[in-house]
């Protein structure tokens, strides 16, 4: 399995573009995780999904974040219009029904550089 | 409200000689505890958890960790480091009705020759 994969794997705009952030889960995995990692802030959460369902947003920091999954292999995070201070890593992960204890496996990340 | 704390930034440790990184959790109910690590540029790798049973947990990479539940610690140890070991190392709990993880700040580990 290839893994998680997350494109494109860096991004750079600038202020008040639309920026899409892209996941593929690995399969047969019902849940998919977005994180968002900043050195101010650390590791969030900023929502997950259960078969392609979200379950999560309070994680979203504003209206201007949105996430979809419109199948069990694709998610996308978009961000518009985009600010300077959304310039992070932004983390795809996704795990196993069956239990809250399986691990989370993390895609490698998307630095985003909001100019 | 689930939370864990990673009291040290960085935790420096010579090649060869046991590594510690410590985690402490707060929780209501049962703790289930996780410690990720991150390389340079990477996403987080699973390295071990605790759900339940024995307190020393053993993991990938020679890693193990020590459940304590009178100290609330969930300590990451390894009894000879390599310098390959060096990264920043993530402590997690389940929270939210168990499906969300909530991370520590990290600490990172430099591993000297």
């Amino acid at each position: 399995d290839a893994g998680v994969i997350q494109s494109p794997r860096h991004e750079v705009t600038e202020m008040g573009q639309e920026v899409t952030l892209r996941c593929k889960p690995i399969s047969g995995h019902d849940y998919l995780f977005w994180y968002r990692q900043t050195m101010m802030r650390g590791l969030e959460l900023l929502i997950y999904f259960n078969n392609n369902v979200p379950i999560d947003d309070s994680g979203m920091p504003e209206d201007r974040f949105s996430a979809k999954m419109p199948n069990a292999s694709f998610s996308t995070l978009k961000i518009q219009p985009s600010e300077p201070r959304d310039s992070a890593v932004y983390f795809c992960a996704s795990r196993l029904a069956g239990g809250p204890y399986n691990e989370q496996f993390f895609g490698p990340g998307t630095r985003l550089t909001v100019l | 409200a689930q939370s864990v704390a990673q009291p040290e930034d960085q935790v420096n440790v010579a090649e060869g000689n046991p590594l510690t990184v410590k985690c402490t959790y707060s929780v209501s109910g049962n703790p289930y505890l996780f410690w990720y690590v991150q390389y340079p540029n990477r996403g987080l790798q699973f390295l071990l958890k605790y759900i339940t049973g024995d307190n020393l947990v053993k993991g990938s990479y020679g890693f193990e960790a020590e459940f304590n539940k009178s100290q609330t610690s969930f300590h990451l140890k390894k009894p000879s480091a390599l310098v390959s070991d060096s990264a920043l190392y993530f402590c997690a709990v389940l929270s939210g009705g168990y499906n969300k993880l909530i991370f520590g700040a990290g600490t990172r580990l430099a591993v000297h020759p």
